[in-house]
């Protein structure tokens, strides 16, 4: 079954040092998201990635975050100088076309700030 | 702002009975509504989708949706202690070609043996 993959599974990484999070998602999938989780909070929407562009963001992704689609199958988050306030589980979603297609979950990462 | 609510439980039920998971949103034109289960430290596992108003069956599970009302419900029948974790209600927005899911903090269920 497709499945959506992500590593590294668990990042620690030093305050103001920059990270990159990746994504494989579902191979026929045509949107792609990042979504974060902090430790017992929602889950909240960071961005979705449509034709090679950014389709939306929120007000948590901010210049500090950046998308990347570098080869056909790759899909990388960058936090360029992470605070302790990144620390939480990114999760990597995919959806195929249509209005009402669901989304499918990588395993996430978990990122912890020092 | 856009919300989904949900109550944080924890509801607990005995193996074999059904367990009652109940959403709200404050979304009038939102178009679609997913129940994702999510075990401790786990991510967020698709359950079932729905997009019209009334039931919809899959198996144990049941997703109920009423629009007028702006609810959503989970109804999960014969309940087994592999059903405990918590359970997400996530929404699809209305606006353009809007595709985030706007989630609820999740209802934390316990199936007891």
């Amino acid at each position: 079954e497709p499945e959506v993959t992500q590593t590294p599974s668990h990042q620690v990484t030093q305050m103001g040092q920059e990270v990159i999070l990746r994504c494989v998602p579902i191979s026929n999938h045509l949107y792609f998201y990042w979504y974060r989780q902090i430790l017992g909070q929602k889950v909240e929407f960071l961005v979705s990635f449509y034709n090679n562009e950014i389709s939306e963001k929120s007000e948590i992704f901010d210049d500090q975050f950046s998308v990347e689609r570098p080869d056909g199958s790759n899909f990388t988050l960058k936090i360029r100088s992470t605070k302790l306030e990144d620390s939480a589980m990114y999760f990597c979603a995919s959806s195929g076309q249509g209005t009402s297609t669901e989304a499918f979950f990588g395993q996430g990462t978990r990122l912890t700030v020092v | 702002q856009k919300e989904v609510e949900q109550n944080s439980g924890p509801l607990s039920v005995p193996e074999g009975a059904i367990a009652s998971l109940n959403c709200t949103y404050s979304d009038r034109g939102s178009q679609s509504f997913f129940w994702y289960r999510q075990y401790s430290g786990k991510s967020p596992e698709l359950i079932m989708f729905i997009y019209s108003n009334g039931d919809k069956e899959d198996g144990r599970f049941t997703a109920q949706l009423n629009k007028a009302s702006q609810y959503v419900s989970l109804l999960i029948r014969d309940s087994q202690p592999s059903d405990s974790a918590t359970y997400l209600c996530a929404v699809r927005g209305s606006a353009g070609n809007n595709r985030k899911l706007i989630w609820g903090l999740g209802t934390s269920l316990a199936v007891n043996p």
